[in-house]
């Protein structure tokens, strides 16, 4: 069965600073991986996603990810730190069932940015 | 761009009520899922339909049931409200596409059941 670990509840960087969010799945197949965004009172956002082909991923507002198939690892990265950065962050793997995409989701990583 | 609505952005409803959570989506996609999301245990799928009449059980659908009779709308129903279903509510859709397809969230519901 599918899984996500987010390694890390809370997170805590400095504005400028490296981000870095953890993120490792276990999937019987090749995995579909993505990572949303959530902004205090809104829904999720998609980031990015990884289905095929290239192993980093870009996405929006300058982050990135990196699918490492023998370390089960899809971490989540931005180089500098902004304040607007600061919200939730989920990671999920996809399944197929009767035709439908279903996302397992880790539990969530809130990320602080600090003046 | 998509665009996922939902009902309320907060509901208060009290221990017994039947409660109707209503999601429109306006891309004309196949898929609609209804998720809760409590404090570190991430979404969990509570429902989902890959078309107009068609409903599948998701991972926590115990006390809900779900109503879809057009393409753009999904219904989510706690027949008996209960405390333990005070959460957020999260609904979402996505077009087929091979498997590959991004699931597109609305701005969800706040539910608390006194």
């Amino acid at each position: 069965a599918q899984s996500v670990t987010q390694l890390g509840s809370h997170v805590s960087v400095s504005e400028g600073a490296l981000v870095l969010l953890r993120c490792n799945y276990s999937s019987s197949v090749p995995p579909y991986l993505f990572w949303y965004v959530q902004y205090p009172n809104q829904g999720l956002q998609l980031l990015l996603k990884y289905t095929t082909g290239a192993t980093l991923v870009k996405g929006i507002n300058g982050f990135e990810a990196e699918f490492k198939k023998s370390e089960t690892s899809f971490h989540l990265t931005k180089p500098s730190a902004h304040m607007s950065d600061a919200a939730e962050y989920f990671c999920a793997v996809s399944v197929i069932i009767q035709g439908a995409q279903k996302l397992v989701f880790g539990q969530g990583t809130r990320l602080t940015i600090n003046p | 761009d998509v665009k996922v609505t939902q009902s309320s952005r907060y509901l208060v409803k009290r221990t017994g009520e039947k409660v109707f959570l209503e999601c429109v989506q306006d891309m004309d996609h196949e898929n609609m899922f209804w998720y809760r999301q409590d404090p570190g245990l991430g979404l969990r799928l509570i429902y989902f339909s890959y078309d107009v009449k068609m409903k599948e059980k998701g991972d926590i659908p115990e006390g809900y049931s779900v109503s879809r009779e057009k393409k753009e709308r999904f219904s989510l129903i706690l027949e008996s409200a209960s405390t333990n279903q005070t959460s957020m509510y999260l609904c979402a859709s996505s077009f087929v596409k091979g498997g590959r397809e991004t699931q597109y969230f609305g701005p969800g519901t706040r539910l608390l059941v006194l």
